[in-house]
Formats: C-alpha cells, sequence, structure tokens
C-alpha cells in the first residue's frame, strides 16, 4: 500500500523540550509538505521541500527546523522557541509542480501534540 | 501570506438539497486551485485542482468553477447526501509552489 505515515498519532511533551515528528511516504513523490491546524482556522504551511536537500519557509516557520535527507522522509521538529506548540499536525506529499500544471497533495493521518 | 475567504463557515442542509460554497482569493500570481473534502477523523483528500480561468470540474454529484480574473470559485454541490457531511477547504496555489488553504466551509447534511 502506498502512502504516507506520521508517527506517533499523539504526542506529549513538557514545555521547554524540543521534539520531532515523523513523516514518511512511499509514493515516490518529490515535494514534502508540514503543516499546523489550531482549532478553528484552516492548515497553515509550516515548511515544504520540493527537492531532497532543499526545504523552504512557509507561513509559520518559526520555531520550527525541518531536514529533507532523503527522498521518503521529512520530519519536523518542533523547538522550545515556538511559543504555541500545541496543536494537530498534518504532513502531505505531492508529485513536484511541473510548468503549466499543477498536483493534488496527499495527507497523513497527522500528529496531534500537547505541550503540558 | 494570501488571505483566502470561504464563505459560509458552517452550512446545515437536509438530505437531497443542493448547495455551493465560495472561495476567494487574491487574482495576482495565480497558478492553481485546490479544493479538498476533510471528513472528521480521516485525512484530507482532494478533490479537483484547477488551473484555467473558467475552468469547470465534475466528480459525481460535486463540481466547481474558477474565475481567475475575479479570484474566486464555487463548489456545487448536486442532492446533498449524509456521507458529503466534511469540511470542505480551498487552497490556491501562487508562485511558490505550496498551497495557503482557507479556513473552510464545514457541511452537515441531515437524513
Amino acid at each position: 500500500d502506498g502512502g504516507i505515515t506520521q508517527s506517533p498519532k499523539y504526542l506529549f511533551r513538557k514545555e521547554g523540550q524540543n521534539v520531532t515528528l515523523s513523516c514518511e511516504q512511499n509514493l515516490n513523490h518529490d515535494a514534502m509538505y508540514w503543516y499546523r491546524q489550531d482549532p478553528g482556522q484552516g492548515l497553515r504551511l509550516i515548511y515544504y521541500s520540493q527537492i531532497v536537500n532543499d526545504f523552504q519557509k512557509g507561513d509559520i516557520a518559526e520555531g520550527y527546523s525541518v531536514s529533507r535527507e532523503k527522498k521518503e522522509s521529512f520530519p519536523l521538529t518542533v523547538t522550545s522557541a515556538q511559543k504555541n506548540p500545541t496543536a494537530f499536525y498534518l504532513c502531505a506529499s505531492s508529485k513536484r509542480g511541473k510548468a503549466g500544471g499543477s498536483n493534488e497533495q496527499f495527507f497523513g493521518p497527522g500528529t496531534r501534540l500537547t505541550v503540558l | 501570506i494570501l488571505n483566502v475567504e470561504q464563505s459560509p463557515q458552517s452550512l446545515h442542509v437536509q438530505e437531497g438539497d443542493s448547495t455551493n460554497f465560495t472561495c476567494s482569493f487574491p487574482s495576482s500570481n495565480f497558478y492553481a486551485l485546490h479544493w479538498y473534502r476533510w471528513e472528521t477523523a480521516k485525512s484530507p483528500e482532494a478533490l479537483f485542482v484547477m488551473t484555467l480561468n473558467g475552468d469547470e470540474k465534475k466528480k459525481g454529484r460535486i463540481s466547481a468553477t474558477l474565475n481567475t480574473k475575479e479570484g474566486y470559485s464555487y463548489l456545487y454541490i448536486k442532492g446533498s447526501q449524509p456521507e458529503d457531511s466534511a469540511t470542505y477547504l480551498c487552497a490556491p496555489e501562487g508562485g511558490r509552489r505550496a498551497l495557503t488553504f482557507g479556513s473552510g466551509t464545514r457541511l452537515q447534511v441531515q437524513p
């Protein structure tokens, strides 16, 4: 089965601790994305990567970091600098956008992070 | 950050009713417009990706239109069914080739 996996589903951390959320895909997609959802709000883009070893800040990158060392993996680290880390985090992937076209994104099941 | 607005925020309809939602977005630097359906306890799923002004797409009872010049898209559901209950998200794609999502329209269809 091809798809995107995120682990864990629920994560609890103490304030001041860094935490890394996993995202793995076996769809052979070049592009991967991280979003955050807060109650009553839409998905907000944290970071995205169009190709291995390259990534760009999204709209709310402060307090987060990512790496893209492998095509299949795009882990997100929530650092202690993130002021309000409690949220639902979604990872997505897509074929790399080509000139004149656009590709749908496929989403993982999400990780709900609670910082105590 | 693009300003993406969806209306209404929520909608309750009876089974069999037809309904439509609106997504408005900046018309400058436009590349594509995506619609997603997000059911409770599931992941968002793509409905349509539209790129050309005047595009119309259809999937079963759901269809969408796109006006890139004035910056809006409509999503229509004909004869709503309880299984259509979900949050419908639109997301324009700009030059950076990443999506900016609206806050969604939450649809509930009563049997």
